[in-house]
This record gives structure tokens, C-alpha cells and sequence, in this order.
């Protein structure tokens, strides 16, 4: 079983639709979760940062931890063509002195479509 | 807002030759990473670098890598001996490391062996 597992796409909706991309996980030390949004040809872009279980908002941005499925969610409200990108999950385990050695998903690709 | 900043954005190199990456953090940050994305694939950790030593290295980061802070800004990458595998685009990154510090990656350099 991989470490990290999320569908790659692509995914296509149109605008204003409510987006959700999900990730799941095997690895149970998995404390600290992330979405990051990679445009072509750039870096990933932090997103959301939550950690442990629970939900966190941002905007037009909620990202869901459950732990306890090993499942970890983004959603994306009034979805705009903007939003069209890559969106990575990472997540990390317990730091050892501070560093954080993420593992990522393979990325979903989204579209959204004026 | 501070970002983190790499040079090349794309680096051409024959196989067998030397070449090095550079990256300059976000000036208050603690933690240096260098991560790699091969076409196609998930964005992987390659080594994270804290008070100027490697704090912890993936199985990828063999001999051939080896990574520098040579002065107050810059964090630089060094693969000795290129091969063809090693096409890839090589993310920077940096973080804090206190609690509730995520990584912030910089637009990557694309790294061609030819």
C-alpha cells in the first residue's frame, strides 16, 4: 500500500461549483497535513496547514483531517478558473528538531471551466 | 512577501558533469530542504539541512549530492556526476521549524542530463 494515495485526475467542473479533493494515508505518525496548489511550471503554494484531526477555513478554502479513517480533505467553494491547477496533499510526522520531511500525493490536477 | 528564491530556472548539463542548484531561503528561516520532482511523478524529499548540517537524508541522497549553506543566504545543491535519472525539477524550500511552521518552496529548477 502506498504511503500516500490521491486520484491524479483530471478532475473538470465549472465555475461556482464546490470542488473536493481528497487524499488517504497509511502511515498512522502522520501528524501534521497539507494541501499545496502547483501552477505550471512553479513551485507548490501552501494552501492549508492543520494538524491532527478536525477542520480548518480559509476563505473559500476547508481543509478536513480525519485521523481515524487516514483520510484528509480540500474543499473548494464558488470554484473559480483561477483555481486551475495542480493540488498536492503532503503530510509529515513528528518533527525531529524541527525539520519536517514531507511525503506528498501525486497531485490532482483541476480544471475549472468559465 | 518574503519567497524563496532559485537559480537556474533551467540547467542543461551533459552526463558525468558537475552542477550546482542554488537557493536563497526566506532570511528568517531556520530549516532548509531540497526536494525533487521527476516528470510525471510525486514531488520527493531529498534532504533537510538545520545549523548547518543535514538533519536527515532520503535513500535518493546518496554520494553523488551533497548540499552548502557557504554564506548567510545562500543554500546550494551540488550533484557531482550527473546521470540521466537525475532529470528532474529540484524544489528548495525553508521553514521556520518552530510549531505551526510549514515549508515554503521556491519555483524550482529544471535540471536536464543529456
Amino acid at each position: 500500500q502506498k504511503e500516500v494515495e490521491q486520484d491524479p485526475g483530471p478532475l473538470s467542473v465549472p465555475e461556482g461549483a464546490i470542488v473536493s479533493l481528497n487524499c488517504t494515508y497509511s502511515n498512522s505518525a502522520f501528524q501534521y497535513f497539507m494541501w499545496y496548489r502547483q501552477y505550471s511550471r512553479k513551485g507548490p503554494e501552501l494552501l492549508m496547514y492543520t494538524y491532527s484531526s478536525g477542520n480548518k477555513e480559509d476563505g473559500r478554502f476547508t481543509a478536513q483531517v480525519d485521523k481515524s479513517s487516514k483520510y484528509i480533505s480540500l474543499f473548494i467553494r464558488d470554484s473559480q478558473p483561477s483555481d486551475s491547477a495542480t493540488y498536492l496533499c503532503a503530510m509529515s510526522g513528528a518533527r525531529w528538531q524541527g525539520a519536517q520531511k514531507l511525503v506528498f500525493g501525486q497531485g490532482t490536477r483541476l480544471t475549472i471551466n468559465p | 512577501e518574503p519567497e524563496v528564491t532559485q537559480t537556474p530556472s533551467h540547467q542543461v548539463t551533459q552526463m558525468g558533469q558537475e552542477v550546482i542548484l542554488r537557493c536563497v531561503p526566506i532570511s528568517n528561516h531556520l530549516y532548509f530542504y531540497w526536494y525533487r520532482q521527476i516528470l510525471g511523478q510525486k514531488v520527493e524529499f531529498l534532504v533537510s539541512f538545520y545549523n548547518n548540517e543535514i538533519s536527515e537524508k532520503s535513500e535518493i541522497f546518496d554520494d553523488q549530492f551533497s548540499v552548502e549553506r557557504p554564506d548567510g543566504s545562500n543554500f546550494t545543491l551540488k550533484i557531482r556526476s550527473t546521470k540521466l535519472e537525475d532529470s528532474a525539477m529540484y524544489f528548495c524550500a525553508s521553514s521556520l521549524g518552530q510549531n505551526n511552521s510549514p515549508l515554503h518552496f521556491g519555483n524550482g529548477t529544471r535540471l536536464t542530463v543529456t
